[in-house]
C-alpha cells in the first residue's frame, strides 16, 4: 500500500495568513485528493489534485481560497489562503492506488492540524 | 449523487460485547466500492476493508465483520467481543466507478463508538 506523508503535521496560524500543506508518496499513484474534516464533522472532498493541470474542485471550494498544485505522480499541495477561524479544520490528503481495473485501494495521509487564531 | 447515511451518531458498549454499526447508501452506478475507516483520537483514518458491489459475500477478519446487502443498500460492520482499544470513529464511505474511473469517496457522518472497561 502506498505510504502518505503530510508536513506539517499541526499548525497554529493568525487569520489572514496562507498555510501550504504538502502531501509526499511513497510510490506513483493515479489520483490524490484533498479532504477537510472540520471539528466533530465527517470529511469533505475539497478537491481532486490532477497532475500536470489545475484541480477539480467539488462545490463550494474556489481555487482562490484553496490553491492545489500537483507537478508529479507522487507529490501534492494544498493551500489554505486568507485564512480565518472557520478554517480551523484537519486537512488530509488521499491517494487511489490502482492495482488493476477491478481493484483499487484509497489511503489517507496522517492529516495536517490547522487552528486558525 | 452518492449519499451515505449513518444513521448511530453515538454508541457506547460495555467491554465484550458485540456491537454492530449500521450504513445505508445512495448510488446511481451500477459498479461502486464500499469502504469502512476508523478514526482512532490521533486522528490518522484507518483502512479497514473494502467491498466490490458485485461481491456479496460477507467478509471476517478476526472480530470484525461485514455484511453487505445489495437488496437493502446496506454495508453494516460488527465488532465481536469488542476491547477498549476499537473505541473510535468509524465511517462508511462510498465510490462509484463511472467509465472505468473511481468517483472521489462519499462519506457518512461517521459513528463514536466508546467502549467501557
Amino acid at each position: 500500500s502506498a505510504v502518505i506523508s503530510q508536513k506539517p503535521s499541526r499548525d497554529i496560524c493568525q487569520r489572514g495568513t496562507s498555510l501550504t500543506i504538502q502531501c509526499q508518496v511513497d510510490s506513483q499513484v493515479t489520483m490524490m485528493f484533498w479532504y477537510r474534516q472540520q471539528p466533530g464533522q465527517s470529511l469533505t472532498l475539497i478537491a481532486t489534485a490532477n497532475q500536470g493541470s489545475e484541480a477539480t474542485y467539488e462545490s463550494g471550494f474556489v481555487i482562490d481560497k484553496f490553491p492545489i498544485s500537483r507537478p508529479n505522480l507522487t507529490f501534492s499541495t494544498l493551500t489554505v489562503s486568507n485564512m480565518s477561524p472557520e478554517d480551523s479544520s484537519i486537512y488530509l490528503c488521499s491517494v487511489v492506488d490502482w492495482d488493476s481495473v477491478t481493484l483499487y485501494e484509497q489511503y489517507f495521509g496522517p492529516g495536517t492540524r490547522l487552528t486558525v487564531t | 449523487a452518492q449519499k451515505v447515511t449513518q444513521a448511530q451518531t453515538e454508541i457506547s458498549v460495555v467491554e465484550k460485547e458485540d456491537v454492530t454499526l449500521d450504513c445505508v447508501y445512495e448510488t446511481r452506478d451500477t459498479t461502486y466500492y464500499l469502504f469502512w475507516y476508523k478514526q482512532p483520537p490521533s486522528g490518522e483514518l484507518v483502512f479497514l476493508i473494502r467491498r466490490n458491489s458485485f461481491d456479496e459475500q460477507n467478509e471476517i477478519s478476526g472480530r470484525y465483520s461485514w455484511n453487505f446487502q445489495k437488496s437493502t443498500s446496506s454495508f453494516n460492520f460488527t465488532i465481536t467481543a469488542s476491547q477498549v482499544v476499537d473505541s473510535a470513529v468509524y465511517f462508511c464511505a462510498l465510490s462509484g466507478i463511472s467509465s472505468g474511473s473511481a468517483r472521489q469517496l462519499t462519506f457518512g457522518s461517521g459513528t463514536q463508538l466508546t467502549v467501557l472497561p
